[in-house]
């Protein structure tokens, strides 16, 4: 089973609204990730956690806020967001081998809508 | 610096012909090499992976790439081609980064199969 589940599948969220995506995995990955995609493009990467702890933080704005309570869930809290924030939110886990050749499972994403 | 080109905004292939979606990159060190289709308002899916050994890899769904050290290529593949393929394709390299190894994306292919 290599899936990744993610809720809500959309959300629509004023600018002053505070909101949470959720992210599950239950295949013992070790390193989970959130990426941030506009519209045909490719995704971009915000946060790794590995081994429940944050690894990267892509130099994201303080209004998003990542929080993993264990090694299976990954939430993304977001508070205040600005119109130009609406994209889809895909969590992605991965295996968190040594060696760099693990391989990244992503969820179907939040598509995520900012007025 | 770590990158890769998909040199194709669109490729464009009639049902029952190959089709080849083009992909080279720039890395240091060994490269992991990924291919990752998304279709319309949903997650990537992981289609194969070349980390060593036999430069044809085999992938789901009938896809095959072809690793070149000399040209730095990956290219996708199919035989022959089916409507349902048409998607959104991207290439990524896994590459280190300070101590993590990060997936850096090429920019896409969308790939349209006409009946």
């Amino acid at each position: 089973d290599t899936e990744v589940t993610q809720t809500p599948k959309h959300l629509v969220m004023g600018m002053t609204n505070k909101k949470s995506l959720k992210c599950e995995q239950h295949m013992g990955h070790r390193a989970m990730y959130w990426y941030k995609q506009k519209a045909k493009k490719p995704p971009e990467l915000m946060f790794v956690y590995s081994y429940e702890k944050l690894s990267i933080n892509e130099s994201v704005p303080s209004r998003f806020s990542p929080e993993c309570p264990n090694s299976s869930l990954l939430n993304l809290h977001l508070h205040a967001l600005q119109p130009e924030d609406s994209a889809l939110y895909l969590c992605a886990s991965s295996p968190g081998l040594a060696g760099g050749t693990d391989t990244q499972y992503f969820g179907p994403g939040t598509r995520l809508t900012v007025l | 610096a770590q990158s890769v080109a998909q040199p194709e905004d669109q490729v464009n292939v009639a049902e029952g012909n190959p089709l080849t979606v083009k992909c080279t990159y720039s890395v240091s060190g060994n490269p992991y090499l990924f291919w990752y289709v998304q279709y319309p308002n949903r997650g990537l899916q992981f289609l194969l992976k070349y980390i060593t050994g036999d430069n044809l890899v085999k992938g789901s769904y009938g896809f095959e790439a072809e690793f070149n050290k000399s040209q730095t290529s990956f290219h996708l593949k199919k035989p022959s081609a089916l409507v349902s393929d048409s998607a959104l394709y991207f290439c990524a390299v896994r590459a280190r980064r300070y101590n993590f190894n990060k997936f850096y994306f090429g920019s896409g292919t969308k790939l349209n199969v006409k009946p």
